[in-house]
């Protein structure tokens, strides 16, 4: 059975701090693995990764795949209170549906 | 600007009751999908769609069924609303090919 799995749930930083968010999976004829942020409403799409150890970069946030190890890393330096949201791994797998993990809940305090 | 939109924001029912949920898109989306999001539980498949008058079972079909009458629209069914059912309702869209989805504003069904 496939399977994503995330970590921690969740997470509670101060502003200016760096965090990691983690994604393991285990998906048989693995094609990509996505990034999403929740906030209050529908979640918005934030980086695909298909090839191990190209690095993925918007502003604070960025991303990379290890294909070997089966796991991919988000990162958020300078943390703002706008980062606050639920951020959720899937993994693609053929033409199938997406398969999540449970969410990192992610809380900025100032 | 493209989008996915869902009827209703929140919504309440009564236990019994039939209750639809419309899903739309505007992108000519071959693929569309329903999930329910629970606390604890992350995003759990209910049922997806490849095409017009195509419909598959995710993980957890019981007590739902789907429409897909037209490409735009994917509808999601609760013959008879439970309050187990009481969940945040995401639909979501994507090309066929494509991995990522296009989400909608999420349906959250509250059943009394």
């Amino acid at each position: 059975e496939d399977k994503v799995v995330q970590s921690p749930l969740s997470l509670v930083v101060h502003e200016g701090d760096t965090v990691t968010l983690n994604c393991s999976y285990e998906v048989t004829n693995f094609r990509s693995l996505l990034w999403y942020k929740q906030e209050k409403k529908a979640p918005t799409f934030l980086f695909m990764l298909t090839s191990s150890g190209i690095e993925k970069k918007s502003g604070r946030l960025s991303s990379i795949l290890d294909k070997k190890e089966l796991f991919s890393i988000l990162n958020i330096t300078a943390t703002q209170t706008g980062d606050s949201a639920v951020y959720l791994c899937a993994v693609g797998a053929g033409n199938t549906p997406l398969v999540f993990g449970k969410g990192t809940r992610l809380s900025v305090i100032a | 600007d493209v989008k996915v939109t869902q009827s209703s924001r929140y919504l309440v029912k009564r236990t019994g009751e039939k209750v639809f949920l419309e899903c739309v898109q505007d992108m000519d989306h071959e693929n569309m999908f329903w999930y329910r999001q629970d606390p604890g539980l992350g995003l759990r498949l209910i049922y997806f769609s490849y095409d017009v008058k195509m419909k598959e079972k995710g993980d957890i079909p019981e007590g739902y069924s789907v429409s897909r009458e037209k490409k735009e629209r994917f509808s999601l069914i609760l013959e008879s609303a439970s309050t187990n059912q009481t969940s945040m309702y995401l639909c979501a869209s994507r090309r066929q090919g494509a991995y990522g989805y296009t989400f909608g504003s999420g349906t959250r069904l509250t059943v009394v």
